[in-house]
């Protein structure tokens, strides 16, 4: 099994572009989560999926979008990137709700400019 | 609102014993995390306790009091490779997970 796996790993963005992030997992996991973690702080909850055809918002969805198709992937939109935006992003699942272990990819870190 | 604390950054020696103390206010408790993360990379599970008390695992235990919305991650004879930030996460009551910031543990030879 490769887990959870994300691309690109790094990347960099010009104000006002967009991109996808990419996550895919292959573990047969209902739940999909998105996160950002800003040095010294945190992992903050951008959006999450509880199975395929259904996402909600988390703590910090402004500026993103998700869309959940299959169970194995969950892909992340920036629309209209912005400096706020650079961080590092983690893409995440489990199969239970969050009371169980979240498998977490090797993050994309993405910086604004 | 909720919050979690952590000491922003420790210092021990390989070794020796470190605990890594987390205090969290949160709506509701649905069972808290240590999370272990190097540098660069992904966090990966090390603990998950949902009852007061002692949950020991090899060389690192953790420690839940739920009437005083306390843990502890503790970690015995310290090796270079445990240097890493140790995050804190408890599940509120809509079962999402709120982080705490982190503790970097730094190990000295």
């Amino acid at each position: 099994n490769a887990g959870v796996t994300q691309t690109p790993k790094f990347r960099i963005l010009k104000i006002g572009q967009s991109m996808t992030l990419q996550c895919a997992q292959d573990m047969n996991h209902n739940y999909m989560y998105w996160y950002r973690q800003d040095p010294g702080m945190g992992l903050k909850l951008i959006y999450y999926s509880v199975g395929a055809g259904i996402t909600d918002k988390g703590e910090v969805p402004n500026g993103y979008n998700v869309s959940r198709s299959t169970t194995e992937d969950f892909p992340l939109r920036l629309e209209l990137a912005a400096p706020s935006q650079t961080s590092v992003y983690f893409c995440a699942s489990s199969y239970r709700a969050d009371t169980d272990t979240q498998y977490f990819g090797p993050g994309t870190r993405l910086t604004v400019l | 609102g909720q919050n979690i604390d952590q000491p922003t950054e420790m210092t021990a020696t390989e070794g020796a014993i470190v605990q890594i103390n987390c205090t969290y206010q949160t709506s509701g408790f649905n069972g808290l995390f240590w999370y272990q993360q190097h540098a660069g990379e992904a966090p990966t599970f090390l603990s998950y306790n949902v009852l007061d008390g002692l949950e020991e695992k090899g060389r690192f235990s953790s420690f839940l009091s739920r009437s005083k919305g306390y843990s502890y991650l503790l970690l015995k004879e310290l090796q270079m490779k445990d240097s890493a930030s140790y995050l804190c996460a408890v599940v509120d009551s809509n079962y999402q997970l709120i982080w705490g910031a982190g503790t970097k543990l730094i190990i000295k030879p």
